[in-house]
Protein backbone atom coordinates (compact mmCIF):
# COMPACT_ATOMS: atom_id res chain seq x y z
CA UNK A 1 0.00 0.00 0.00
CA UNK A 2 1.28 3.48 -0.85
CA UNK A 3 1.88 5.95 1.97
CA UNK A 4 2.85 9.27 2.26
CA UNK A 5 5.13 10.74 5.38
CA UNK A 6 5.32 14.71 6.37
CA UNK A 7 7.88 14.73 9.56
CA UNK A 8 7.28 18.11 10.00
CA UNK A 9 3.72 18.99 11.54
CA UNK A 10 4.53 22.88 11.89
CA UNK A 11 7.17 24.95 10.67
CA UNK A 12 7.97 28.44 11.09
CA UNK A 13 10.34 30.50 8.94
CA UNK A 14 10.75 34.36 8.28
CA UNK A 15 10.13 36.04 5.34
CA UNK A 16 12.93 35.83 2.47
CA UNK A 17 14.31 32.89 4.41
CA UNK A 18 14.98 29.61 2.19
CA UNK A 19 12.31 27.03 3.06
CA UNK A 20 11.99 23.24 2.69
CA UNK A 21 9.35 20.75 3.16
CA UNK A 22 10.07 17.19 3.92
CA UNK A 23 7.99 14.33 2.00
CA UNK A 24 9.00 10.73 2.34
CA UNK A 25 6.79 8.35 0.05
CA UNK A 26 6.83 4.46 -0.03
CA UNK A 27 4.96 3.06 -3.21
CA UNK A 28 5.70 -0.22 -4.83
CA UNK A 29 6.76 1.30 -8.38
CA UNK A 30 7.91 4.38 -10.29
CA UNK A 31 5.71 7.24 -8.00
CA UNK A 32 3.96 10.06 -9.39
CA UNK A 33 4.46 12.31 -6.72
CA UNK A 34 2.91 15.91 -5.94
CA UNK A 35 3.01 19.03 -3.54
CA UNK A 36 -0.68 21.25 -2.97
CA UNK A 37 -1.08 24.21 -1.39
CA UNK A 38 -4.05 25.29 1.00
CA UNK A 39 -5.36 28.56 2.09
CA UNK A 40 -7.44 28.43 4.99
CA UNK A 41 -11.39 27.63 3.78
CA UNK A 42 -10.06 26.97 0.41
CA UNK A 43 -9.46 23.91 -1.74
CA UNK A 44 -5.89 22.35 -2.89
CA UNK A 45 -3.95 24.24 -5.56
CA UNK A 46 -1.13 22.17 -7.15
CA UNK A 47 2.44 23.71 -7.19
CA UNK A 48 4.19 20.88 -9.17
CA UNK A 49 4.19 17.53 -9.87
CA UNK A 50 6.96 14.58 -10.79
CA UNK A 51 5.77 11.94 -13.42
CA UNK A 52 9.00 11.01 -14.97
CA UNK A 53 12.41 12.76 -16.25
CA UNK A 54 14.66 15.36 -14.71
CA UNK A 55 14.43 15.01 -11.05
CA UNK A 56 14.26 18.15 -10.07
CA UNK A 57 10.98 20.08 -10.75
CA UNK A 58 9.94 23.16 -11.02
CA UNK A 59 6.29 24.67 -9.94
CA UNK A 60 4.61 27.64 -9.29
CA UNK A 61 5.00 30.46 -7.00
CA UNK A 62 8.74 30.11 -7.16
CA UNK A 63 8.41 26.53 -5.68
CA UNK A 64 10.51 23.57 -6.56
CA UNK A 65 10.87 20.03 -5.23
CA UNK A 66 13.63 17.24 -5.87
CA UNK A 67 12.80 13.19 -6.35
CA UNK A 68 15.38 10.85 -4.62
CA UNK A 69 14.21 7.66 -5.76
CA UNK A 70 17.17 6.46 -3.21
CA UNK A 71 15.81 8.16 -0.31
CA UNK A 72 12.27 8.25 -1.51
CA UNK A 73 11.92 11.77 -0.91
CA UNK A 74 10.09 14.34 -2.77
CA UNK A 75 11.06 17.76 -0.74
CA UNK A 76 9.93 21.04 -1.49
CA UNK A 77 11.71 24.20 -1.40
CA UNK A 78 11.93 27.65 -1.70
CA UNK A 79 14.54 30.21 -1.83
CA UNK A 80 13.08 33.54 -0.64
CA UNK A 81 9.39 32.97 1.30
CA UNK A 82 6.85 35.53 1.13
CA UNK A 83 4.38 36.53 3.63
CA UNK A 84 1.63 35.03 1.07
CA UNK A 85 3.12 31.41 1.49
CA UNK A 86 1.97 30.91 4.77
CA UNK A 87 -0.44 27.98 4.23
CA UNK A 88 -1.08 24.45 4.02
CA UNK A 89 1.09 21.88 2.16
CA UNK A 90 0.06 18.54 1.30
CA UNK A 91 2.84 15.74 -0.50
CA UNK A 92 1.09 13.37 -2.34
CA UNK A 93 1.34 9.92 -4.29
CA UNK A 94 -0.75 8.36 -6.95
CA UNK A 95 -1.35 4.95 -7.55
CA UNK A 96 -1.05 4.85 -11.60
CA UNK A 97 -3.26 2.05 -11.85
CA UNK A 98 -6.48 3.46 -9.49
CA UNK A 99 -5.67 6.59 -9.35
CA UNK A 100 -5.92 7.25 -6.31
CA UNK A 101 -3.66 9.62 -4.31
CA UNK A 102 -2.55 8.92 -0.89
CA UNK A 103 -2.46 12.46 1.12
CA UNK A 104 0.42 13.22 3.42
CA UNK A 105 -1.00 14.97 6.82
CA UNK A 106 -0.15 18.12 5.94
CA UNK A 107 2.66 20.78 7.20
CA UNK A 108 1.78 24.34 8.39
CA UNK A 109 4.27 27.07 7.21
CA UNK A 110 4.14 29.90 9.19
CA UNK A 111 5.77 32.83 8.07
CA UNK A 112 7.12 35.49 10.44
CA UNK A 113 7.38 39.32 9.25
CA UNK B 1 -7.96 26.25 -17.64
CA UNK B 2 -8.64 22.95 -15.50
CA UNK B 3 -11.19 24.86 -13.02
CA UNK B 4 -13.09 23.07 -10.49
CA UNK B 5 -16.27 24.86 -8.89
CA UNK B 6 -18.22 23.40 -5.74
CA UNK B 7 -21.85 24.90 -4.84
CA UNK B 8 -23.02 25.70 -2.35
CA UNK B 9 -19.38 26.84 -0.54
CA UNK B 10 -21.00 26.54 2.29
CA UNK B 11 -24.58 25.25 4.17
CA UNK B 12 -26.02 24.68 7.23
CA UNK B 13 -28.67 22.60 7.94
CA UNK B 14 -31.13 20.31 10.24
CA UNK B 15 -30.06 17.43 11.51
CA UNK B 16 -31.82 14.70 9.50
CA UNK B 17 -32.20 16.65 6.72
CA UNK B 18 -30.39 15.88 3.51
CA UNK B 19 -27.86 18.15 1.57
CA UNK B 20 -26.95 17.97 -1.79
CA UNK B 21 -23.45 19.04 -2.74
CA UNK B 22 -22.16 20.03 -6.37
CA UNK B 23 -18.82 19.70 -7.83
CA UNK B 24 -18.63 20.97 -11.41
CA UNK B 25 -15.43 21.01 -14.46
CA UNK B 26 -15.88 24.01 -15.69
CA UNK B 27 -13.23 23.95 -18.84
CA UNK B 28 -12.74 19.85 -19.00
CA UNK B 29 -14.27 16.84 -19.63
CA UNK B 30 -14.01 14.51 -16.21
CA UNK B 31 -14.24 10.92 -16.65
CA UNK B 32 -13.24 10.41 -12.78
CA UNK B 33 -13.93 12.48 -9.90
CA UNK B 34 -12.96 12.14 -6.28
CA UNK B 35 -14.82 12.68 -2.81
CA UNK B 36 -12.88 13.73 0.13
CA UNK B 37 -13.74 15.15 3.48
CA UNK B 38 -11.44 17.15 5.43
CA UNK B 39 -11.39 17.52 9.19
CA UNK B 40 -10.58 20.11 10.87
CA UNK B 41 -6.24 20.15 10.79
CA UNK B 42 -6.15 16.91 9.60
CA UNK B 43 -5.67 15.42 5.79
CA UNK B 44 -7.76 14.67 2.89
CA UNK B 45 -9.98 11.43 3.47
CA UNK B 46 -11.09 10.24 0.64
CA UNK B 47 -14.69 8.96 0.72
CA UNK B 48 -15.04 7.55 -2.93
CA UNK B 49 -14.27 7.96 -6.85
CA UNK B 50 -17.20 8.98 -8.97
CA UNK B 51 -17.03 7.33 -12.52
CA UNK B 52 -19.33 9.00 -14.71
CA UNK B 53 -21.86 6.42 -16.22
CA UNK B 54 -20.82 3.85 -13.18
CA UNK B 55 -21.73 3.39 -9.94
CA UNK B 56 -19.31 5.36 -7.47
CA UNK B 57 -16.70 3.19 -5.58
CA UNK B 58 -16.51 4.06 -1.74
CA UNK B 59 -13.80 3.50 0.66
CA UNK B 60 -13.75 1.39 3.03
CA UNK B 61 -15.84 2.63 6.03
CA UNK B 62 -17.50 4.86 4.19
CA UNK B 63 -21.57 4.51 3.99
CA UNK B 64 -22.95 4.86 0.13
CA UNK B 65 -26.45 4.60 1.35
CA UNK B 66 -25.39 8.19 3.51
CA UNK B 67 -23.65 9.53 1.17
CA UNK B 68 -24.89 9.00 -2.14
CA UNK B 69 -22.83 9.87 -5.19
CA UNK B 70 -24.16 10.61 -8.76
CA UNK B 71 -21.86 11.13 -11.63
CA UNK B 72 -24.43 12.36 -13.99
CA UNK B 73 -22.05 13.85 -16.53
CA UNK B 74 -18.70 14.21 -17.59
CA UNK B 75 -18.63 17.58 -16.02
CA UNK B 76 -21.12 17.06 -13.00
CA UNK B 77 -20.81 14.97 -9.66
CA UNK B 78 -22.79 15.44 -7.18
CA UNK B 79 -22.66 14.63 -3.24
CA UNK B 80 -25.73 14.04 -1.06
CA UNK B 81 -25.08 13.49 2.97
CA UNK B 82 -28.71 11.70 3.26
CA UNK B 83 -30.40 12.00 7.04
CA UNK B 84 -27.22 14.16 8.16
CA UNK B 85 -26.40 14.41 11.63
CA UNK B 86 -23.71 16.72 13.63
CA UNK B 87 -20.73 14.47 13.17
CA UNK B 88 -21.49 14.83 9.59
CA UNK B 89 -20.24 18.71 9.85
CA UNK B 90 -16.88 18.81 7.78
CA UNK B 91 -15.29 19.84 4.67
CA UNK B 92 -16.09 18.11 1.60
CA UNK B 93 -13.53 19.09 -1.54
CA UNK B 94 -13.87 17.11 -4.79
CA UNK B 95 -11.37 16.90 -7.41
CA UNK B 96 -11.93 15.89 -10.82
CA UNK B 97 -9.42 14.53 -13.60
CA UNK B 98 -9.04 15.16 -17.53
CA UNK B 99 -10.09 12.10 -18.93
CA UNK B 100 -6.89 10.92 -19.88
CA UNK B 101 -5.00 11.46 -16.89
CA UNK B 102 -6.84 9.72 -13.96
CA UNK B 103 -4.17 10.73 -11.54
CA UNK B 104 -3.63 14.20 -11.90
CA UNK B 105 -6.55 15.89 -10.46
CA UNK B 106 -8.08 19.62 -9.96
CA UNK B 107 -9.77 20.33 -6.67
CA UNK B 108 -12.95 22.42 -6.20
CA UNK B 109 -12.61 25.08 -3.50
CA UNK B 110 -14.20 22.50 -1.10
CA UNK B 111 -18.18 22.96 0.65
CA UNK B 112 -18.08 23.31 4.69
CA UNK B 113 -21.21 21.50 5.68
CA UNK B 114 -22.51 22.04 9.26
CA UNK B 115 -25.30 20.16 10.68
CA UNK B 116 -27.40 21.62 13.47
Amino acid sequence: AQSVTQPDIHITVSEGASLELRCNYSYGATPYLFWYVQSPGQGLQLLLKYFSGDTLVQGIKGFEAEFKRSQSSFNLRKPSVHWSDAAEYFCAVANTNAGKSTFGDGTTLTVKP
Amino acid sequence: GAVVSQHPSRVICKSGTSVKIECRSLDFQATTMFWYRQFPKKSLMLMATSNEGSKATYEQGVEKDKFLINHASLTLSTLTVTSAHPEDSSFYICSACPSALVYEQYFGPGTRLTVT
